[in-house]
């Protein structure tokens, strides 16, 4: 079946530091996939998305490509905020498809 | 900006109480999902509906639990009789179609 593997955490870094959360996938078909990020007390909100191979999904300085080869969609960031703190989720979805299937999370932590 | 709206934000009970969660739908949005997060398990999909039809509940112990949408504006989640294993953060999506998901801030559910 579908599914989503992403590095467990907590990661955790200082500020200014680069950032790189591990994600790759297994699909039947060409999914879109996605991050999300939950702050501490709240939902998930969508941080960047990419429907197909060599896209790159950017939102707030992260950035992940699609990886069609090596099935992985790797989020990174130059240079980590504490603000950055939260649980990172990969994800992907099938077209046509509404359901989402969700990675366990990452947590990353930024020391000031 | 839009929102999905959840309802109580926290909830503390004693077991064998029934609990009601409720969840408002950004305006427009044809689909919703019940999502569960737990530490130990991470982010479950409980059930979900396209257009207030039920399409999936295979996630939900259906002995005790229930979801229902009364109307496009109203989704709700049942949980009678409840059990210390069923506290966790329920969360509720909601989506246009087979775009990204859109998650409430959740309610907190603390079963004693």
């Amino acid at each position: 079946g579908n599914s989503v593997t992403q590095m467990e955490g907590p990661v955790t870094l200082s500020e200014e530091a680069f950032l790189t959360i591990n994600c790759t996938y297994t699909a039947t078909g060409y999914p879109s996939l996605f991050w999300y990020v939950q702050y501490p007390g709240e939902g998930l909100q969508l941080l960047l998305k990419a429907t197909k191979a060599d896209d790159k999904g950017s939102n707030k300085g992260f950035e992940a490509t699609y990886r069609k080869e090596t099935t992985s969609f790797h989020l990174e960031k130059g240079s980590v905020q504490v603000s950055d703190s939260a649980v990172y989720f990969c994800a992907l979805s099938m077209n046509r498809d509404d359901k989402i299937i969700f990675g366990k999370g990452t947590r990353l932590h930024i020391l000031p | 900006d839009a929102r999905v709206t959840q309802t109580p934000r926290h909830k503390v009970t004693e077991m064998g109480q029934e609990v009601t969660m409720r969840c408002q739908p950004i305006l427009g949005h044809n689909t919703v999902f019940w999502y569960r997060q737990t530490m130990m398990q991470g982010l479950e999909l409980l059930a979900y509906f396209r257009n207030r039809a039920p399409l999936d509940d295979s996630g939900m112990p259906k002995d005790r639990f229930s979801a229902e949408m009364p109307d496009a504006t109203l989704a709700t989640l049942k949980i009678q009789p409840s059990e210390p294993r069923d506290s966790a953060v329920y969360f509720c999506a909601s989506a246009r179609g087979i775009q990204p998901q859109h998650f409430g801030d959740g309610t907190r559910l603390s079963i004693l």
